[in-house]
């Protein structure tokens, strides 16, 4: 049973247009939410968190989005530029310092 | 440049073989932890440890083992590799004070 859901395997976005990512989560306990990028052959890297206390975290062209009622996050990414065209996770964590990610979805950004 | 350094980018091994995946990190970081990265099914955490000579099991140790008896090194160990042990597997490390992971870069094993 999958705690942290990417229910999109890939996105297609123009270059310069606005790229948004969705995650949804089941665990109600989940209190700090994590985006990572991952390129081919690379291991992932952090991108962006939010504590459950905030609905909104953002950094130069990347803003994370938290809707705890509906238990949905999303990633923005804006302007879009080919360079972000990678993997990307979802994962939460539950106090502590495990981690739960979901299956990633695939940006494509067009020049 | 802080690092997380698998030893392996590659390894292919035959069935039933006892496989070591290793992991070193620079960081002096508490947490490290073993991935393994499956189309689809994203990241699956096999094992994690919190401490010197301390280990976790994840969400699916089964097949498998780990080893550390240095903060900086952790260990994966495959006792009798099988087919389905075919995957990416990915090492991380962390602060206890939290935080991100640093991801090394993964070891691609082809079990035949």
């Amino acid at each position: 049973d999958q705690q942290v859901k990417q229910n999109s395997p890939s996105l297609s976005v123009q270059e310069g247009r606005i790229s948004i990512l969705n995650c949804d989560y089941t665990n109600s306990m989940f209190d700090y939410f994590l985006w990572y990028k991952k390129y081919p052959a690379e291991g992932p890297t952090f991108l962006i968190s939010i504590s459950s206390i905030k609905d909104k975290n953002e950094d130069g062209r990347f803003t994370v989005f938290l809707n705890k009622s509906a238990k949905h996050l999303s990633l923005h990414i804006v302007p879009s530029q080919p360079g972000d065209s990678a993997v990307y996770f979802c994962a939460a964590k539950a106090g502590g310092f495990k981690t739960i990610f979901g299956a990633g979805t695939r940006l494509f950004v067009k020049a | 440049d802080v690092k997380v350094t698998q030893s392996s980018r590659y390894l292919v091994k035959r069935t039933g073989e006892k496989v070591f995946l290793e992991c070193v990190q620079d960081m002096d970081h508490e947490n490290m932890f073993w991935y393994r990265q499956d189309p689809g099914l994203g990241l699956r955490l096999i094992y994690f440890s919190y401490d010197v000579k301390m280990k976790e099991k994840g969400d699916i140790p089964e097949g498998y083992s780990v080893s550390r008896e240095k903060k900086e090194r952790f260990s994966l160990i495959l006792e009798s590799a099988s087919t389905n042990q075919t995957s990416m597997y990915l090492c991380a490390s962390s602060p206890s004070t939290g935080g991100g992971y640093t991801f090394g870069s993964g070891t691609r094993l082809t079990v035949v």
